[in-house]
């Protein structure tokens, strides 16, 4: 089945202790993305990747660090959480050649900062 | 700086009507992509159309259909026929192709009346 996964689906952490949500998908997309969703804010892009070894910044990368080493893995991580990291983190991918193609989107990591 | 902008936090319409959801963007990018999802209350987020800039025609998939004038700088989703599982948060987005960068909306929850 086509699909993204993430994990954890929910985390629940201190501020200051470093943790990393991954990603998978298996539909060989180049192009990766992180998004957080906020009440009243819609989706956010973090970082994207378009390739292996290829990021860059969305409109809110800061708190945030992101690797591609691999085509299907697209980790996030948060060096040093604080309690405004607290939200719905979203992973997606899609093909990257040309235009037009969908995002499929993870299931969602709730992330809670105390 | 490229944005886009759903103007109702909220709206109601009665089963089997159709209804409009509204959506502006801006950009000064000639070539974009400007996608409508739709996010249930179950949380996934569900691709629904796609519209390019270069795309002559409104885009149609099933009851949605994307109503793009160009020059108003508008993306509007009209859902005819609505059915009681259209209820759900409503996301309009952009992605300027010459930076693959994504820009959603702050989303549009519909609730369909039985």
């Amino acid at each position: 089945e086509a699909q993204v996964t993430q994990n954890p689906r929910y985390l629940i952490t201190v501020t200051g202790k470093k943790l990393t949500v991954t990603c998978s998908q298996n539909m060989n997309h180049e192009y990766m993305s992180w998004y957080r969703q906020d009440p009243g804010l819609g989706l956010r892009q973090i970082y994207y990747s378009m390739n292996v070894e290829v990021t860059d910044k969305g409109d809110v990368p800061e708190g945030y660090k992101v690797s591609r080493k691999e085509k299907r893995n697209f980790p996030l991580i948060l060096e040093s959480p604080s309690p405004n990291q607290t939200s719905l983190y979203f992973c997606a991918s899609s093909l990257f050649t040309g235009s037009g193609y969908e995002q499929y989107f993870g299931p969602g990591t709730r992330l809670t900062v105390t | 700086a490229q944005k886009i902008t759903q103007t109702q936090p909220g709206m109601f319409v009665q089963e089997k009507e159709a209804v409009t959801l509204d959506c502006t963007y801006d950009t000064s990018d000639q070539s974009y992509g400007l996608f409508w999802y739709k996010q249930p209350s179950s949380g996934e987020m569900i691709f629904l159309i796609y519209q390019g800039s270069y795309d002559e025609q409104n885009a149609t998939e099933g009851r949605y259909s994307l109503n793009f004038q160009k020059a108003r700088k508008s993306a509007n989703l009209v859902i005819s026929a609505s059915q009681l599982g259209d209820s759900a948060m409503y996301f309009c987005a952009i992605q300027m192709l010459r930076t693959y960068k994504y820009i959603f909306g702050t989303g549009t929850r519909l609730k369909v009346l039985a």
